[in-house]
Parts: structure tokens; C-alpha cells; sequence
């Protein structure tokens, strides 16, 4: 069954401090890769995505992912972390070829920065 | 930009109850979503639709169903509302790889 593990329910780090949220899937051939951010009482917020490429890539807010194949891995990386940045964050994949089909996604991740 | 909005941010409703959640885009896309969100299990695919009255199950359909009876419109119903479907519900929409979100409505069913 093709599934996406954020394997920290959270993610404590010190404002100025680098972060990293983990994200691994498991997805029959090479899929597009996403990472989005809920703010409490919101809906979800697209960051980045991964479709073909650089394996890096910078999102919004100062965000970046390194896409890495042999690992099936996609972390979502800052190199100075606001107390801003506090939220839900989701890793999600979708096949490739299915682009339009619905995401799968993982069971977040609440990254808490602390002043 | 892309505008998903959705009819109620919060509802609480009553168990037994039929219950309609609307969901509304501004951009002409064929293809929509309702996912529920719960603490601890992600987003939840329920449904989606990839044209006007066509549907397809998603992963947790049973208490469901839906209705696409016009491209910008996607609703979500809950036939007999029960406890157990207490829960964050957002729609979304998609354009090429991306999904956009609505806000959500939060429903608590008592």
C-alpha cells in the first residue's frame, strides 16, 4: 500500500535555530512530492512541491525540501526558524502520471519554535 | 488566486441528523476532494469527483456521499450524523499538481 511516514508526531527547536521536519514514503514508481502548513483553525497552505528536477527545492516563508530517491525521503528543511513557523505541517505524494488524483498524506508533524 | 471557500467554518448538529456540507471554487477545475482531518491520522480522503455527477470513493466513504451537480460546486452529506464523525472536514480543488484547500468546517455531532 503506497503511505507517507512523518515519523515525529512534533518538532521542538529554539528560534534561529535550523529545523528539520523528517518525511519518507512509500510510492510505486517516482512520485510528486508536496509539502504543505496548517495555522490553527485554517485549512492547509501549499509550502513546495517536487516534480521533476533539482533535487532541492525552496518553497515559501524560507522553506526548502531535498528530494532524495535512494532514501525515499523528502524533509522539509529552514535554515533559521521563526516562532511564525509554528504549525501543522504535512508531507503528501501523489503518483507520478496521476497528477490530478487525489494526495496521500501524512499524519503531520507540530513544529513548536520558542523565542 | 485560487478561492475555495466552503459554507460553514463551525457546525455542531445533532446525531440522527442529515447534515450538508458545501463547498465552493472559483476556478473552473474538474477535479475536487473532501478529506477529514483528524488528530493523529492526517487527511482522510472521503471522496472526489473529476467532472459534474461523477464520483469516486475515497478511502473512508461508509456514512457518506456527495453531490457535483454543477462544475463549481462539491457537496458532502452525512445521511444520519453519529458521534464518530465529529471532525475537521476540508475540500479541496486542483490545478495541474497542486491541491488548494478551503478553510474547513469543524463539526461536532452530538
Amino acid at each position: 500500500a503506497q503511505s507517507v511516514a512523518q515519523p515525529e508526531d512534533q518538532v521542538n527547536v529554539a528560534e534561529g535555530n535550523p529545523l528539520t521536519v523528517k518525511c519518507t514514503y512509500s510510492v510505486s514508481g517516482n512520485p510528486y512530492l508536496f509539502w504543505y502548513v496548517q495555522y490553527p483553525n485554517r485549512g492547509l497552505q501549499f509550502l513546495l512541491k517536487y516534480i521533476t528536477g533539482d533535487n532541492l527545492v525552496k518553497g515559501s516563508y524560507g522553506f526548502e525540501a531535498e528530494f532524495n530517491k535512494s532514501q525515499t525521503s523528502f524533509h522539509l528543511k529552514k535554515p533559521s526558524a521563526l516562532v511564525s513557523d509554528s504549525a501543522l505541517y504535512f508531507c503528501a505524494v501523489t503518483p507520478r502520471g496521476q497528477a490530478g488524483t487525489a494526495l496521500i498524506f501524512g499524519k503531520g508533524t507540530t513544529l513548536s519554535v520558542s523565542s | 488566486d485560487v478561492k475555495v471557500t466552503q459554507s460553514s467554518r463551525y457546525l455542531v448538529k445533532r446525531t440522527g441528523e442529515k447534515v450538508f456540507l458545501e463547498c465552493v471554487q472559483d476556478m473552473d477545475h474538474e477535479n475536487m476532494f473532501w478529506y477529514r482531518q483528524d488528530p493523529g491520522l492526517g487527511l482522510r480522503l472521503i471522496y472526489f469527483s473529476y467532472d459534474v455527477k461523477m464520483k469516486e470513493k475515497g478511502d473512508i466513504p461508509e456514512g457518506y456521499s456527495v453531490s457535483r451537480e454543477k462544475k463549481e460546486r462539491f457537496s458532502l452529506i452525512l445521511e444520519s450524523a453519529s458521534t464518530n464523525q465529529t471532525s475537521m472536514y476540508l475540500c479541496a480543488t486542483n490545478m495541474r499538481y497542486e491541491q488548494y484547500f478551503g478553510p474547513g468546517t469543524r463539526l461536532t455531532v452530538t
